[in-house]
């Protein structure tokens, strides 16, 4: 147990549902991000919520939905995916401080998403 | 940008051997560096970190010291363990912006007995 949490942990959906990963961490981090883990592919950070605001959307498609009503919990909320959306979505949290830095991510075990 | 490049895998090595997995990395400020590990079925978690030159990291017998002159932050074990048998990933995190860490693309090692 890493500190960060993400439920499910394995999720089937069609392309015409709509469902919602959940990210949930008791660290006092001030930061959260989803990462998407395709295949052969670097990670892609899709995300980023400092504060419980949105400071980042990597250019994601408006079928992925991020929802952050706390500094505790994250939402990704998904509807209308496609096949190539199928990937492991990654979790994590931070804490940063504007004169020390980044301190490192601790990342949750992820959501694996296969999208039918 | 910032980015960072790091060699290719699958490494393949039995146990006991040494192992250097090479990253480099291109910032435009002061990164922090970090080496995550992936182990099977699981997220990312963080192996050890430097936040400034000359500085070395270490953890589980990892090493990594951030060399600032040849931009580089390589990751040594003197001799590799089955239990090591992972994904690796360079990282680094742009300061004092606090820019969200951007990883490399991931070295899969196989130690085998």
């Amino acid at each position: 147990e890493t500190g960060v949490t993400q439920t499910p942990r394995h999720l089937v959906m069609g392309m015409t549902n709509k469902k919602s990963l959940k990210c949930e961490q008791h660290l006092g981090h001030n930061a959260m991000y989803w990462y998407k883990q395709s295949a052969k592919k670097p990670l892609e950070l899709m995300f980023v919520y400092n504060f419980k605001e949105q400071t980042e959307n990597n250019s994601v498609p408006s079928r992925f939905s991020p929802e952050c009503p706390n500094s505790s919990h994250l939402f990704l909320h998904l509807h209308t995916l496609q096949p190539e959306d199928s990937a492991l979505y990654l979790c994590a949290s931070s804490h940063t401080d504007v004169n020390l830095g980044n301190y490192g991510y601790t990342f949750g075990s992820g959501t694996r998403l296969t999208v039918v | 940008g910032n980015s960072v490049t790091q060699m290719e895998g699958p490494v393949t090595l039995s146990e006991e051997a040494f192992l250097t997995i090479n990253c480099t990395y291109t910032a435009t400020g002061y990164p922090s560096l970090f080496w995550y590990v992936q182990y099977p079925g699981e997220g990312l978690q963080l192996l050890l970190k430097a936040t400034k030159a000359d500085d070395k990291g270490s953890n589980k017998g990892f090493e990594a010291t951030y060399r600032k002159e040849t931009t580089s932050f390589h990751l040594e074990k003197g001799s590799v363990q089955v239990s090591d048998s992972a994904v690796y990933f360079c990282a680094l995190s742009d300061s004092p912006q606090n820019t969200p860490l951007v990883f490399g693309k991931g070295t899969r090692l196989s130690v085998i007995a």
